[in-house]
């Protein structure tokens, strides 16, 4: 079975401060991509960052950023410089491109995320 | 450049009854996935559309179906429905024919079942 686990129920950080979020999967296809997403309490589901697997450079996107450790299948979320608009519910997804589940999205529970003025 | 739109945004129905949730996807894609997002979890995915079929399903009865229309847009039915059911069902949006397969979700429904 293919999984996503994020062992961090809830986290907290300062205004301003770096926050790592931790993810690992598990899967035994080669060719996926990762993703995470950002669900704020008025619940739209918003893209943060993708990784496609392939790829040894870690994603950027402006304040956020990932460390993919495709051996340990890992793929952790950094948010620098943490403002208050960050604070929600952050989702670690895959999606496997070959196989019995291609195109579809599998989550891990969530992380909850407050960010503190 | 519209994203994605769901209706209705909340719906409370009884045991057993019957349902339908809509979806138009974001312009320019035509594959439409749904996923169903109990409280305090992860969505889990329910299905896929593209060109009008299903391609994808996930680990859900056959109370669960769908379509898809020729402009793209897709509904979710859920019959007879349990109390289970109530949860956020969630319509993302994708390319099916190129590799980039990031999903683009919409705001979601609210099914609360009494």
């Amino acid at each position: 079975a293919q999984t996503v686990t994020q062992s961090q129920p809830e986290m907290s950080v300062q205004e301003a401060e770096t926050v790592t979020l931790s993810c690992t999967y598990d899967t035994s296809e080669s060719n996926y991509y990762l993703f995470w997403y950002k669900q704020p309490p008025s619940r739209q589901m918003i893209l943060v960052i993708r990784q496609e697997a392939y790829k040894q450079q870690n994603a950027t996107e402006n304040r956020f950023s990932v460390n993919f450790q495709k051996a340990a299948k890992s793929f952790s979320l950094k948010i620098s410089d943490s403002q208050l608009g960050d604070t929600a519910m952050y989702f670690c997804a895959f999606i496997p491109l070959l196989g019995g589940s291609q195109g579809n999205l599998i989550f891990g529970k969530g992380t909850k995320l407050s960010v503190k003025p | 450049d519209a994203g994605v739109t769901q209706s209705p945004t909340h719906l409370i129905k009884t045991r057993g009854q019957q349902v339908t949730l809509r979806c138009s996807p974001k312009s320019g894609h035509d594959t439409v996935s749904w996923y169903q997002q109990a409280l305090g979890q992860g969505p889990q995915f329910i299905f896929q559309y593209y060109e009008e079929e299903e391609r994808q399903r996930g680990n859900f009865p056959d109370r669960f179906s769908g379509h898809q229309f020729p402009n793209y847009s897709s509904e979710l039915n859920v019959n007879a429905l349990w109390l289970g059911d109530s949860a956020l069902y969630l319509c993302a949006s994708s390319l099916g024919g190129t590799i980039s397969r990031t999903q683009y979700f919409g705001p979601g429904t609210r099914l609360l079942v009494l």
